[in-house]
């Protein structure tokens, strides 16, 4: 089955520093990928669709300056988080699809962010 | 807009048994499809099962049915023969042009 990973799968950071979190599409290219947010024992929370060549597409109440997205290639998108605050911390979660709207999307391990 | 409801927070059952997990969604779009997710403590997504909006059959994958009722809007899990391993989180999720998620039901497998 397609593989999607993220690296760092942990990070620990200090108030007011950027980190950045890799997502790649290990087997299969995506031209769509989704970033999302997950507090403990909560659902996943869309934050932004990340699109190849273009522009992300933020959901509303994201701020788009506070969480840059960048997808350059067809199996890298990044999420870096400017300015980081303990309130960001969190469980960030990745996915992709191959392609299309009715394929599966893949999902990474996610990545526990720590801000200190 | 698109919304995703799972009115059980939580459910226990014991091992062997049938579970059904309830899931109701409201969607604008004619074309969608609807997931069911579990998420293990590792955190880890991974597909229980699919259905196309636009097949009247009912997916099945081995342990696990659902039962889609399109004009009630509703997509419930079936987990037969329950086992250890399906304690997990499991969210229902909806896809049109961005995937939404519902809040996710806990269910524990008791030995």
């Amino acid at each position: 089955g397609a593989v999607v990973s993220q690296h760092p799968s942990r990070v620990i950071c200090k108030s007011g520093t950027s980190v950045k979190i890799e997502c790649r599409s290990l087997d299969f290219q995506a031209t769509t990928m989704f970033w999302y947010r997950q507090f403990p024992k909560q659902s996943l929370m869309l934050m932004a669709t990340s699109n190849e060549g273009s522009k992300a597409t933020y959901e509303q109440g994201v701020e788009k300056d506070k969480f840059l997205i960048n997808h350059a290639s067809l199996t890298l998108s990044t999420l870096t988080v400017t300015s980081a605050h303990p309130e960001d911390s969190s469980f960030y979660i990745c996915s992709a699809n191959p392609g299309g709207r009715n394929t599966e999307q893949y999902f990474g391990p996610g990545t526990r962010l720590t801000v200190t | 807009a698109q919304t995703v409801t799972q009115s059980q927070p939580e459910m226990s059952v014991q091992e062997a048994e049938t579970v059904t997990l309830s899931c109701t969604y409201d969607t604008s779009e004619s074309n969608y499809y609807l997931f069911w997710y579990k998420q293990p403590p590792s955190r880890q997504m991974i597909l229980v099962i699919r259905q196309e909006a636009y097949k009247q059959q009912n997916a099945t994958e081995n342990r696990f049915s659902v039962n889609f009722q399109k004009a009630a809007k509703s997509f419930s899990l079936k987990i037969s023969d329950s086992q250890l391993g399906d304690t997990a989180m499991y969210f229902c999720a909806c896809r049109g042009n961005k995937i939404i998620f519902g809040k996710g039901t806990r269910l524990h497998i008791l030995p």
